[in-house]
Formats: C-alpha cells, sequence, structure tokens
C-alpha cells in the first residue's frame, strides 16, 4: 500500500534561519507531488507541485522553494524565514491528476 | 477572490442526526469536487467526490449532493457520530489543471 512521510511534525526556526522540509511517499511510482499550506482560519493553498524528477511548478510566488530530487521525494525550502511563513505545512501525492490526494502528516512551522 | 466558499466556520449537530456541510463556488469551469476530513495536527483524509456530471454520490454515511444551477454542494452525514467531529474542507478542480481550489473548512461538533 502507499504512504507519505513528513517530517518534522513540528518546527520552531528564528527569523532568517534556513528551511528544509522533507516528503518521500512509498509504494508508488511517478506520484504528482504537492507542497500546501494552511494558514490559521483558512483553506489550503497550494505552493508548488510536480510532475516529475526535476519538474516544479509554482503556484504562488514567496519566500520558498521545492525540489524534487528523486522521483518520490519533494522537499520544501527556504534560505531565510521569514514570520509570515508560519503555518502548518502539508505534503501530498496523486497518482493522477484529479484524483483524490493523500496527505502527509503535516509540519507545524514557527518563526519567532 | 475566493472561488469556493464554505461560509459556516463551525456547526454543531447532536449525535444520530443529520450533519450537512455546505459549499459554494463562484468558477462554472469546476467540474470535479471533493470533500476532506481533518483532524487537528494531521493531513486531510479524502472523503468522497462528485463529478458534475452526477448530481449525488453516496459513500455509507457520507453523501455528496452537487446542484450546478446554483453552483453549489453540500455533504450529508446521516447519522453523525462523535468521531466525525473534524474540519471539513471541499475542494473544486476544472480540467487540465491540477490545482486543487480550496474552501476555508467547516468546524463539525458532534455532541453526545
Amino acid at each position: 500500500s502507499q504512504t507519505i512521510h513528513q517530517w518534522p511534525a513540528t518546527l520552531v526556526q528564528p527569523v532568517g534561519s534556513p528551511l528544509s522540509l522533507e516528503c518521500t511517499v512509498e509504494g508508488t511510482s511517478n506520484p504528482n507531488l504537492y507542497w500546501y499550506r494552511q494558514a490559521a482560519g483558512r483553506g489550503l493553498q497550494l505552493l508548488f507541485y510536480s510532475v516529475g524528477i526535476g519538474q516544479i511548478s509554482s503556484e504562488v510566488p514567496q519566500n520558498l522553494s521545492a525540489s524534487r530530487p528523486q522521483d518520490r521525494q519533494f522537499i520544501l525550502s527556504s534560505k531565510k524565514l521569514l514570520l509570515s511563513d508560519s503555518g502548518f505545512y502539508l505534503c501530498a501525492w496523486t497518482i493522477r491528476v484529479r484524483t483524490e490526494a493523500f496527505f502527509g502528516q503535516g509540519t507545524r512551522l514557527t518563526v519567532v | 477572490d475566493q472561488q469556493v466558499k464554505q461560509n459556516s466556520p463551525s456547526l454543531s449537530v447532536q449525535e444520530g442526526r443529520i450533519s450537512i456541510l455546505n459549499c459554494d463556488y463562484t468558477n462554472s469551469m469546476f467540474d470535479y469536487f471533493l470533500w476532506y476530513k481533518k483532524y487537528p495536527a494531521e493531513g486531510p483524509t479524502f472523503l468522497i467526490s462528485i463529478s458534475s456530471i452526477k448530481d449525488k454520490n453516496e459513500d455509507g454515511r457520507f453523501t455528496v449532493f452537487l446542484n450546478k444551477s446554483a453552483k453549489h454542494l453540500s455533504l450529508h452525514i446521516v447519522p453523525s457520530q462523535p468521531g466525525d467531529s473534524a474540519v471539513y474542507f471541499c475542494a473544486a478542480s476544472r480540467d487540465s489543471n491540477y490545482q486543487l481550489i480550496w474552501g476555508a473548512g467547516t468546524k463539525l461538533i458532534i455532541k453526545p
């Protein structure tokens, strides 16, 4: 069966520090991968998606970047965190476009 | 511009009764709709979906209704159980587009 791992679960980082969140998927090949952010009281905002290794599409211009070094690995990064980067970050995958997405457990990021 | 709206931030329902969660959308190009359930500090889990060629889809206690002319969909949970207490998100997509557009969520509280 397919599983998705996302870590860490919680993270407290100072302003200006770098960020690296990692997501891996098991049990499937060539998934579509996504990074979402949920701000307090708001819906999920798509940040990045990837349909293959090295292929990254950005939906929202911001302080973050994403990379897909391997088929089932998706990394969310920042060189210098801002206070506004605080939120709940979720990694997800789909096997095809327009099918249901399966989410990781999420990372609660607090920038202080 | 919020294309998918869940106008009720919260809803309280007695155990055993019907829970009705509502979602409105503005983009007539949306043709695929999904409902997700989310517990605190976890990723959303897929519940049920509906294509625009249908007006109803049922899965156990969960039924989704779609009214295209009103650009409205609803999720019915019958009977409501304590484990149904969670935040429910509706999401919509259009063909040839990877992005799901999410509502802000409705917190459902099932009272014993």
